[in-house]
């Protein structure tokens, strides 16, 4: 069965830090992949998403993640933090043939210290 | 542009009672529709999801229904809740494309049954 990890819970950087968030995935076919944000108490956004072409791909609010085919990894990047990153991370990783169902991590929370 | 609105934001029941949580989405048509359901410190599980109205796929046997009566209104049902079925609700949408759809999710419902 597919299975997408995310090696870590909590994160703790300070503001204007590099940041890198470790999603891996175990799945048989070809995968899309995506990366969620959520606030506390709020609904999950969509930061990017990964189907094809380019494994380098831009999001939103400066965020980029790379797809690493011989590693099953499609980690998330930031260069600087800002105090408003400070959220839970999801990734998400679907594939052709799986209906259209995505599988998520269990989330890495980030804090951000200033 | 699309929208998906999701109704009461929380909800505090006692254990027995029914439930009804609804999630509509606007500005688009034949959507795909999906409920996961968020526990503490974990990630979403896909609870139901429809390609249609009156099509409804679950993914776990659990305490909870779904129907989807209009094309894009999804209903969360029970007849008894359980404390087990506390948790963080989410509906979520996707264009249906048949592959590689992206999922976006609502604002989600809190659930605390006591």
């Amino acid at each position: 069965a597919q299975s997408v990890t995310q090696p870590d819970i909590h994160i703790t950087v300070s503001e204007g830090a590099s940041l890198e968030l470790r999603c891996n995935y175990s799945y048989g076919a070809t995968p899309y992949l995506f990366w969620y944000v959520q606030s506390p108490g709020q609904g999950l956004q969509l930061l990017l998403k990964y189907f094809s072409g380019d494994t380098l791909v831009q999001g939103i609010k400066g965020f980029e993640a790379e797809f690493k085919r011989s590693q099953s990894s499609f980690n998330l990047r930031k260069p600087s933090v800002h105090w408003s990153d400070a959220a839970e991370y999801f990734c998400a990783v679907g594939f052709t043939g799986g209906g259209n169902k995505l599988t998520f991590g269990t989330g890495t929370q980030l804090k951000v210290e200033l | 542009s699309q929208t998906i609105h999701q109704w009461p934001a929380t909800l505090v029941q006692p254990v027995g009672s029914p439930l009804s949580l609804e999630c509509t989405v606007e500005g688009t048509s034949n959507p795909n529709l999906y409920w996961y359901r968020q526990a503490a410190g974990r990630g979403l599980q896909l609870l139901f999801y429809s390609v249609g109205i009156g099509q409804i796929s679950s993914e776990v046997p659990q305490n909870l229904s779904a129907s989807r009566p209009q094309d894009r209104q999804f209903i969360l049902s029970s007849k008894k809740l359980l404390l087990s079925d506390s948790g963080f609700y989410l509906c979520a949408w996707s264009v249906r494309r048949g592959i590689q759809e992206t999922q976006y999710f609502g604002p989600g419902t809190r659930l605390l049954v006591l």
